[in-house]
């Protein structure tokens, strides 16, 4: 059976410091692997996705991950914070491109002035 | 372009009653999938809806059961309303192996 762990249920960093979200997963197969975010009182939006190739994968709004076979994590990474970035963040994964999704607990990215 | 649109997006009952969440799935798409999302967990997947017939489940009860028309668009129906089931619901539309993309969602309170 799949699951996602997030490691840091909030992480709080300062206003243009980098963040580094942690993921991991837990799958008997190949698998895809999502970062989506959601702001306040909104659906999820997907940041970025890993569904084969490159381990580094670039999103939207300047996030990255980067997928790690051997130790089964995606670490979702940001060299630079802004206000606007202040979300909840949740890793996920398929077995599937159409397949159910199943996520983590999320984690809160709270940036602090 | 449209994206995935979901209605009521807020609505109030109360225990045992019966409720109706409607999707429209983004322009294109023919697979509609929903999900659960309690207060501050991460969303857990109901089901799966494709060329009409429900292809995945989840592990929720029988209570649960969906639908999905000839043009697409797919409601989630909740009966014996439990204050548990007080969650926003999340509808997500894909094509062809092409990733989810989320509506706003129905936020469900149950007194």
């Amino acid at each position: 059976a799949q699951s996602v762990t997030q490691l840091d249920s909030q992480v709080p960093v300062f206003e243009e410091a980098p963040v580094e979200l942690r993921c991991n997963y837990s799958s008997s197969v190949s698998v895809y692997l999502f970062w989506y975010v959601q702001y306040p009182n909104q659906g999820l939006q997907l940041l970025l996705k890993y569904l084969s190739g490159s381990t580094l994968v670039k999103g939207i709004n300047g996030f990255e991950a980067e997928f790690n076979k051997s130790q089964t994590s995606f670490h979702l990474r940001k060299p630079s914070v802004h206000i606007s970035d202040t979300a909840e963040y949740f890793c996920a994964v398929s077995e599937g491109r159409d397949d159910k999704i199943i996520f983590g607990k999320g984690t809160r990215l709270h940036i602090l002035p | 372009d449209a994206g995935v649109t979901q209605s009521p997006t807020h609505l109030i009952k109360t225990r045992g009653q019966q409720v109706t969440l409607r999707c429209s799935p983004k322009s294109g798409h023919d697979t509609v999938s929903w999900y659960q999302q309690a207060l501050g967990q991460g969303p857990q997947f109901i089901f799966q809806y494709y060329e009409e017939e429900e292809r995945q489940r989840g592990n929720f009860p029988d209570r649960f059961s969906g639908h999905q028309f000839p043009n697409y668009s797919s409601e989630l129906n909740v009966n014996a309303l439990l204050l548990g089931d007080s969650a926003l619901y999340l509808c997500a539309s894909s094509f062809w192996g092409k990733p989810q993309h989320f509506g706003d969602g129905t936020r469900l309170s149950i007194l």
